[in-house]
């Protein structure tokens, strides 16, 4: 089944550590987006991607970091000068040209 | 301000009701309009684009004004399954040098609570 896939669905970390999320596309799509949601928020853009190895930061990008190496994978990482990392983030994709943007289930990370 | 305002309710409704949500948006250079549904700890799913002329799926109307930057949802005939956070998400700015898309701004969405 075509679709966008994220692991881990829950993820636990303590204080000062690094930690990557997987997001993975088969919908061939060209551009990948990174978003966090926080409780009662919408939903706020923290890096984008519209081609292999190139992306740029969104509108809360710091603390975080992304790699592009290929056109189905967008992993994040949350570093540990994220402030309040605690947050459900979602990985969503669109095709070129268009607007609408698919979401995969997200991942729950909560630091403790 | 928000560029895009909602507000959140809950709106409790009993099955059968029709109820309307409205959402602003501040940017009038705003080019695309959607409604997305989102369930309880789920990611949002895309529940209809919006039309300058409104458009219509099934029991759901949207309607644009872009004159008083503002877009409206109609649900009737509420079910209890249409029980979700419904959020308004407009596209406020290009991308630079190419054609991958608008970015997206999305509401804080409004909660609809549909009752027995």
């Amino acid at each position: 089944d075509g679709g966008i896939t994220q692991s881990p669905k829950y993820l636990f970390r303590k204080e000062g550590q690094n930690v990557t999320l997987s997001c993975e596309q088969n919908l061939n799509h060209d551009a990948m987006y990174w978003y966090r949601q926080d409780p009662g928020q919408g939903l706020r853009l923290i890096y984008y991607s519209q081609i292999v190895n190139d992306f740029q930061k969104g509108d809360i990008a710091e603390g975080y970091s992304v790699s592009r190496e290929k056109k189905e994978s967008f992993p994040l990482t949350v570093t540990s000068a994220q402030k309040n990392p605690t947050a459900f983030y979602l990985c969503a994709s669109s095709m070129e040209g268009t607007d609408t943007q698919y979401f995969g289930p997200g991942t729950r990370l909560t630091v403790l | 301000r928000k560029e895009v305002e909602q507000d959140p309710g809950p709106f409790n409704v009993p099955e059968g009701a029709t109820v309307a949500f409205n959402c602003t948006y501040s940017n009038s250079a705003s080019q695309s309009f959607f409604w997305y549904r989102q369930d309880c700890r789920k990611e949002p799913k895309l529940l209809m684009s919006v039309y300058s002329s409104g458009n219509e799926d099934g029991r759901f109307t949207a309607q644009l004004n872009r004159a008083s930057q503002y877009i409206s949802l109609l649900i009737r005939d509420s079910k209890l399954s249409d029980s979700a956070t419904y959020l308004c998400v407009v596209t406020t700015r290009s991308f630079m040098n190419n054609n991958a898309g608008n970015m997206l701004t999305f509401g804080g969405g409004t909660r609809l609570m549909v009752k027995p």
